[in-house]
Protein backbone atom coordinates (compact mmCIF):
# COMPACT_ATOMS: atom_id res chain seq x y z
CA UNK A 1 0.00 0.00 0.00
CA UNK A 2 1.64 3.31 -1.35
CA UNK A 3 1.75 6.10 1.14
CA UNK A 4 -1.10 8.94 -0.22
CA UNK A 5 0.86 12.27 -1.77
CA UNK A 6 0.83 15.62 -0.39
CA UNK A 7 2.68 18.58 -1.02
CA UNK A 8 5.34 18.90 1.37
CA UNK A 9 4.48 22.09 2.26
CA UNK A 10 1.75 24.92 2.36
CA UNK A 11 1.66 28.52 3.43
CA UNK A 12 -0.77 31.48 3.89
CA UNK A 13 -1.03 34.66 5.52
CA UNK A 14 -2.82 35.54 8.58
CA UNK A 15 -6.09 35.33 8.01
CA UNK A 16 -6.38 34.12 4.62
CA UNK A 17 -7.42 30.28 3.26
CA UNK A 18 -5.10 27.45 2.42
CA UNK A 19 -6.21 24.62 0.75
CA UNK A 20 -3.85 21.04 1.20
CA UNK A 21 -4.68 17.88 -1.06
CA UNK A 22 -3.72 14.63 -1.09
CA UNK A 23 -4.61 12.32 -3.84
CA UNK A 24 -4.72 8.80 -3.53
CA UNK A 25 -6.10 5.85 -5.85
CA UNK A 26 -9.34 4.21 -6.31
CA UNK A 27 -8.24 1.49 -3.78
CA UNK A 28 -8.16 3.61 -0.72
CA UNK A 29 -9.60 7.70 -0.90
CA UNK A 30 -11.54 7.01 -3.90
CA UNK A 31 -13.17 4.06 -2.72
CA UNK A 32 -14.29 4.90 0.91
CA UNK A 33 -15.54 7.93 2.45
CA UNK A 34 -13.30 7.17 5.33
CA UNK A 35 -10.45 9.98 4.57
CA UNK A 36 -9.46 11.76 8.16
CA UNK A 37 -7.16 14.57 8.70
CA UNK A 38 -4.47 15.40 11.33
CA UNK A 39 -2.93 18.04 12.43
CA UNK A 40 0.14 17.73 14.22
CA UNK A 41 2.33 20.51 16.18
CA UNK A 42 6.42 19.41 17.04
CA UNK A 43 6.64 17.02 19.50
CA UNK A 44 2.97 16.44 19.61
CA UNK A 45 0.23 13.52 18.74
CA UNK A 46 -1.38 13.86 16.11
CA UNK A 47 -5.11 15.55 16.67
CA UNK A 48 -7.39 14.61 14.64
CA UNK A 49 -9.53 17.29 12.82
CA UNK A 50 -12.01 16.08 10.39
CA UNK A 51 -13.18 12.42 9.92
CA UNK A 52 -14.95 10.87 7.27
CA UNK A 53 -14.33 13.09 4.61
CA UNK A 54 -16.21 16.64 5.72
CA UNK A 55 -16.90 16.17 9.63
CA UNK A 56 -15.76 18.24 12.43
CA UNK A 57 -15.32 16.55 15.90
CA UNK A 58 -16.47 18.49 18.46
CA UNK A 59 -14.08 21.43 19.24
CA UNK A 60 -12.48 21.64 16.19
CA UNK A 61 -13.33 25.38 14.42
CA UNK A 62 -15.34 25.70 11.82
CA UNK A 63 -12.33 27.47 9.94
CA UNK A 64 -11.51 23.83 9.09
CA UNK A 65 -13.29 22.48 6.35
CA UNK A 66 -13.34 19.18 4.26
CA UNK A 67 -13.43 17.59 0.65
CA UNK A 68 -13.16 14.80 -1.86
CA UNK A 69 -13.86 13.94 -5.45
CA UNK A 70 -12.73 11.00 -7.13
CA UNK A 71 -9.28 9.97 -5.94
CA UNK A 72 -8.48 13.59 -4.43
CA UNK A 73 -9.43 14.81 -0.76
CA UNK A 74 -8.47 18.47 -0.15
CA UNK A 75 -8.24 20.02 3.58
CA UNK A 76 -9.03 24.11 3.64
CA UNK A 77 -8.33 25.97 6.40
CA UNK A 78 -9.88 29.46 6.32
CA UNK A 79 -9.25 32.59 8.49
CA UNK A 80 -6.04 31.31 8.93
CA UNK A 81 -4.28 31.54 12.62
CA UNK A 82 -0.35 31.49 13.88
CA UNK A 83 -1.46 28.24 15.71
CA UNK A 84 -2.62 26.94 12.51
CA UNK A 85 0.79 26.41 11.80
CA UNK A 86 1.68 22.68 11.96
CA UNK A 87 1.86 19.04 9.81
CA UNK A 88 -1.23 17.90 8.49
CA UNK A 89 -1.80 14.41 7.30
CA UNK A 90 -4.86 12.28 5.40
CA UNK A 91 -5.40 9.25 5.95
CA UNK A 92 -7.63 6.44 4.51
CA UNK A 93 -8.88 3.29 4.44
CA UNK A 94 -7.77 1.11 1.96
CA UNK A 95 -8.41 -2.31 0.40
CA UNK A 96 -8.46 -5.16 2.70
CA UNK A 97 -8.70 -3.82 6.03
CA UNK A 98 -5.54 -1.51 5.54
CA UNK A 99 -5.35 2.15 6.26
CA UNK A 100 -2.67 4.43 4.77
CA UNK A 101 -1.45 7.93 5.59
CA UNK A 102 -0.50 11.01 3.31
CA UNK A 103 3.62 12.21 3.61
CA UNK A 104 2.37 15.16 5.18
CA UNK A 105 2.22 19.01 4.74
CA UNK A 106 3.46 21.67 6.18
CA UNK A 107 1.58 24.96 6.81
CA UNK A 108 3.36 27.92 7.64
CA UNK A 109 1.29 31.27 8.54
CA UNK A 110 3.49 33.88 7.28
CA UNK B 1 -12.57 11.67 28.54
CA UNK B 2 -10.74 9.12 26.43
CA UNK B 3 -6.75 8.32 27.45
CA UNK B 4 -4.53 5.95 25.72
CA UNK B 5 -1.28 6.48 28.15
CA UNK B 6 2.06 4.32 26.36
CA UNK B 7 4.67 2.71 28.04
CA UNK B 8 8.32 5.02 28.59
CA UNK B 9 10.90 5.20 26.29
CA UNK B 10 13.51 2.04 25.46
CA UNK B 11 16.44 1.76 24.24
CA UNK B 12 17.10 -1.33 22.24
CA UNK B 13 20.14 -3.05 20.08
CA UNK B 14 20.03 -4.22 16.62
CA UNK B 15 18.68 -7.79 16.46
CA UNK B 16 16.36 -7.35 19.79
CA UNK B 17 13.14 -7.16 20.04
CA UNK B 18 10.66 -4.78 22.30
CA UNK B 19 7.25 -4.63 23.53
CA UNK B 20 5.08 -1.33 23.88
CA UNK B 21 1.77 -0.94 26.12
CA UNK B 22 -1.39 1.18 25.32
CA UNK B 23 -3.90 1.29 28.35
CA UNK B 24 -6.99 2.63 27.20
CA UNK B 25 -9.17 4.44 29.60
CA UNK B 26 -12.49 6.57 29.53
CA UNK B 27 -14.28 4.19 26.92
CA UNK B 28 -15.24 0.68 27.02
CA UNK B 29 -12.31 -1.10 25.43
CA UNK B 30 -14.07 -3.56 23.43
CA UNK B 31 -15.99 -1.49 21.34
CA UNK B 32 -13.15 -0.09 19.70
CA UNK B 33 -9.77 -1.32 18.06
CA UNK B 34 -6.77 -0.29 18.43
CA UNK B 35 -4.32 1.15 15.55
CA UNK B 36 -0.18 1.45 15.57
CA UNK B 37 1.26 4.25 13.97
CA UNK B 38 5.15 5.31 14.16
CA UNK B 39 6.98 8.38 12.98
CA UNK B 40 10.78 8.47 12.23
CA UNK B 41 12.97 11.52 13.18
CA UNK B 42 11.50 14.15 10.89
CA UNK B 43 9.59 11.94 8.86
CA UNK B 44 6.09 11.19 8.28
CA UNK B 45 3.23 8.64 9.80
CA UNK B 46 3.06 5.38 8.85
CA UNK B 47 0.41 2.96 9.98
CA UNK B 48 1.69 -0.30 11.26
CA UNK B 49 -1.65 -2.78 12.14
CA UNK B 50 -4.85 -2.51 14.14
CA UNK B 51 -5.95 -5.22 16.76
CA UNK B 52 -10.27 -5.16 17.02
CA UNK B 53 -9.96 -5.29 21.36
CA UNK B 54 -13.28 -6.85 21.21
CA UNK B 55 -12.52 -10.12 18.98
CA UNK B 56 -8.73 -9.87 19.01
CA UNK B 57 -8.82 -9.91 15.33
CA UNK B 58 -5.15 -8.50 14.38
CA UNK B 59 -4.20 -6.52 10.45
CA UNK B 60 -0.36 -5.68 9.70
CA UNK B 61 0.99 -3.43 7.19
CA UNK B 62 2.40 -5.84 4.75
CA UNK B 63 5.44 -4.02 5.44
CA UNK B 64 5.51 -5.18 8.89
CA UNK B 65 4.45 -8.73 8.15
CA UNK B 66 5.64 -11.67 10.12
CA UNK B 67 8.05 -9.21 12.49
CA UNK B 68 5.24 -7.25 14.05
CA UNK B 69 2.81 -8.67 16.93
CA UNK B 70 -0.27 -6.87 18.00
CA UNK B 71 -2.15 -8.25 21.48
CA UNK B 72 -4.60 -7.07 23.87
CA UNK B 73 -5.37 -7.56 27.23
CA UNK B 74 -9.53 -6.52 27.33
CA UNK B 75 -9.22 -7.72 31.40
CA UNK B 76 -6.70 -4.35 31.75
CA UNK B 77 -7.94 -2.28 28.60
CA UNK B 78 -4.46 -2.55 27.48
CA UNK B 79 -3.26 -3.27 23.99
CA UNK B 80 0.51 -4.28 23.39
CA UNK B 81 2.87 -4.39 20.03
CA UNK B 82 5.86 -6.69 19.96
CA UNK B 83 8.18 -5.57 17.04
CA UNK B 84 10.99 -7.94 16.62
CA UNK B 85 14.55 -8.16 14.55
CA UNK B 86 14.97 -5.13 15.43
CA UNK B 87 16.70 -2.44 12.84
CA UNK B 88 18.51 1.07 13.09
CA UNK B 89 15.85 2.16 10.82
CA UNK B 90 13.11 0.98 13.39
CA UNK B 91 14.21 4.12 15.45
CA UNK B 92 11.21 6.01 15.79
CA UNK B 93 8.23 7.62 17.98
CA UNK B 94 5.64 4.42 18.25
CA UNK B 95 1.96 5.72 18.68
CA UNK B 96 -1.41 3.70 19.70
CA UNK B 97 -4.64 5.27 18.42
CA UNK B 98 -8.34 4.15 18.83
CA UNK B 99 -9.89 3.08 15.74
CA UNK B 100 -13.71 2.61 14.48
CA UNK B 101 -15.38 2.01 11.39
CA UNK B 102 -14.60 5.04 10.31
CA UNK B 103 -11.31 6.37 10.79
CA UNK B 104 -8.86 6.92 13.75
CA UNK B 105 -9.84 9.53 16.45
CA UNK B 106 -7.67 9.59 20.27
CA UNK B 107 -3.69 9.22 20.18
CA UNK B 108 -1.79 7.97 22.80
CA UNK B 109 1.27 10.29 23.78
CA UNK B 110 3.59 8.32 21.71
CA UNK B 111 6.75 6.06 22.98
CA UNK B 112 10.16 6.51 21.53
CA UNK B 113 12.15 3.28 20.58
CA UNK B 114 15.54 4.03 19.54
CA UNK B 115 17.80 1.07 18.16
CA UNK B 116 21.32 1.84 18.84
CA UNK B 117 24.23 -0.38 18.95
Amino acid sequence: QSALTQPPSASGSLGQSVTISCTGTSSDVGGYNYVSWYQQHPGRAPKLMIFEVTKRPSGVPDRFSASKSGNKASLTVSGLQADDEGDYYCSSYADNSNWVFGGGTKLTVV
Amino acid sequence: QVQLVQSGAEVKKPGASVKVSCKASGYTFSNYAIHWVRQAPGQGLEWIGRIIAGNGNTKYSQTFQGRVTISRDTSASTAYMDLYRLRSDDTSVYFCARGYVGGIDHWGQGSLVTVSS
